[in-house]
């Protein structure tokens, strides 16, 4: 089973900032590769596949990439809303895995 | 707009079946681009795939979970269920019903439900 390491496991960003997180896969994944965001109490809500395609209605500010084998979410202009968890999730090998997901709270 | 919607027991008697449903609505359960799946999380902890199945019932299923879990479809409800059996305390856990996009494989999940708590205890 493939591990999905985040980091950091907490981001305090203050609003208008950018927040840059991680996601590195203990074997290649290639470009399968999701990122979700959930507030409390609600579902998780999907934000990237394929590693950087944004699902529908994603605004800009969320952009995904990955280069050797690490893969990152940045957040821009942080808005109060934007302040959730977000786990990633590796959907190459069998069985699908997420990430133990980073929390970004507010500076 | 596609819905669905998680229902079931919040409290389970340890050794006993967890049994949950999840029901689809504002759309086809029966598509070849989708299969249906459940993840849970513990309080306070991150997401867990459980198994998900396609209409027509092929089924993927976590190795670590799959002796006690069964997933099944009933395409005239649209609904499909979980069945996990039998619980311990670890199994406490909000439960999600969620749409899995597929391709060549099992990708990822891109509609939820809302969730559901439910608690192992005697």
């Amino acid at each position: 089973e493939i591990v999905m390491t985040q980091s950091p496991a907490t981001l305090s960003v203050s609003p208008g900032e950018s927040a840059t997180l991680s996601c590195r896969a203990s074997q290649s994944v290639n470009n399968n590769l999701a990122w979700y965001q959930q507030k409390p109490g609600q579902a998780p809500r999907l934000l990237i596949y394929g590693a950087s395609t944004r699902a529908t209605g994603i605004p800009p500010n969320f952009s995904g990439s990955w280069s050797g084998g690490e893969f990152t979410l940045t957040i821009s202009r942080l808005q109060s809303e934007d302040f959730a968890v977000y786990y990633c999730q590796q959907y190459s090998n069998w069985p699908s895995s997420f990430g133990g997901g980073t929390r970004v709270e507010l500076k | 707009q596609l819905r669905l919607q998680e229902s079931g027991p919040g409290l389970v008697k340890p050794s006993e079946t967890l049994s949950l449903t999840c029901t689809v609505s504002g759309g086809s359960i029966r598509s070849t681009s989708f299969y249906w799946g459940w993840i849970r999380q513990p309080p306070g902890k991150g997401l867990e795939w459980i198994g998900s199945m396609s209409y027509s019932g092929s089924s993927h299923y976590m190795p670590s979970l799959k002796s006690r879990v069964t997933i099944s479809i009933d395409t005239s409800k649209n609904q499909f269920s979980l069945k996990l059996s039998p619980v311990i305390a670890a199994d406490t856990a909000v439960y999600f019903c969620a749409r899995h996009v597929v391709g060549i494989g099992l990708y990822y999940f891109d509609q939820w439900g809302q969730g559901t708590l439910v608690t192992v205890s005697s």
